[in-house]
C-alpha cells in the first residue's frame, strides 16, 4: 500500500535518553517533513528535506536533528529527551518542491511520544 | 507574527450544512489549504485556493478572500463520518505552511 510508514506508533520515553522515529515513504516524493501536533496549537514544522541529501530547519528545530540519506527515509532523532517533547509526530511529504502548485502533503500516521 | 485563527469547536446536525471559518495573518500569501484529520488518525488533504472565490468539489467547498485574509470550508448534507477537525493552512512568502489550531466539528443526529 503507498503510502507513509512511521514507527513506533506509540513510545514512553525517560527523560535523558535517545530516541529514534522512523518515516518511510513509497512514494518516490522528493520533499518530506516532520510536524508535532500538540493540544489546541496548530502543527509546528520540525524538519524538512526537499530532496535526498539536503535538510533544513522548521519552526521549533531545538532538541531533534534529521537525516535523508536516500529518497524514501526521514528519520527524526531525539539527542536527549525532555517533557516538553512529549507530543505526537507526524511524518509527511510531497512530491513537488513546497512552492509548487497545490503541493499536497501526505501524512504518515503520527507517533505518539511520551517523555516522563 | 503569523497567525491562523479558526473557531475551536462548532457543532453541527447531520443533513445540515455548516461553515468552518478562517482568518489568517501571514507574512505573504502563496495559497490555502483545508484539511481535515479523524481523532486519532493522520490529516488528510480537502482544498486548496490560491485566487480569490469558491472552489466546489462535492459535498465541500472551500472559499477564498486575498484582501480580507479570510477563507471558509462549507460543508453540505452533513454525515455523521463528517466529524474531525479541520485543519486551516497557509503558505507563506518563504513557502512555509503556517497552521491553524483546528476546528473540532461534532455531528449529531
Amino acid at each position: 500500500i503507498a503510502g507513509i510508514t512511521q514507527a513506533p506508533t506509540s513510545q514512553i520515553l525517560a527523560a535523558g535518553r535517545r530516541m529514534t522515529l522512523r518515516c518511510t515513504q513509497d512514494m518516490r516524493h522528493n520533499a518530506m517533513y516532520w510536524y508535532r501536533q500538540d493540544l489546541g496549537l496548530g502543527l509546528r514544522l520540525i524538519h524538512y528535506s526537499n530532496t535526498a541529501g539536503t535538510t533544513g530547519k522548521g519552526e521549533v528545530p531545538d532538541g531533534y536533528s534529521v537525516s535523508r540519506a536516500n529518497t524514501d527515509d526521514f528519520p527524526l532523532t531525539l539527542a536527549s529527551a525532555v517533557p516538553s517533547q512529549t507530543s505526537v509526530y507526524f511524518c509527511a511529504s510531497s512530491a513537488g518542491d513546497p512552492g509548487s502548485g497545490a503541493n499536497v502533503l501526505t501524512f504518515g500516521a503520527g507517533s505518539r511520544l511520551t517523555v516522563l | 507574527g503569523q497567525n491562523i485563527d479558526q473557531p475551536t469547536e462548532m457543532t453541527a446536525t447531520e443533513g445540515a450544512i455548516v461553515q468552518i471559518n478562517c482568518t489568517y495573518q501571514t507574512s505573504g500569501f502563496n495559497g490555502l489549504f483545508w484539511y481535515q484529520q479523524h481523532a486519532g488518525e493522520a490529516p488528510t488533504f480537502l482544498s486548496y485556493n490560491v485566487l480569490d472565490g469558491l472552489e466546489e468539489k462535492g459535498r465541500f467547498s472551500s472559499f477564498l478572500s486575498r484582501s480580507k485574509g479570510y477563507s471558509y470550508l462549507l460543508l453540505k448534507e452533513l454525515q455523521m463520518k463528517d466529524s474531525a477537525s479541520y485543519l486551516c493552512a497557509v503558505r507563506d512568502s518563504n513557502y512555509q505552511l503556517i497552521w491553524g489550531a483546528g476546528t473540532k466539528l461534532i455531528i449529531k443526529p
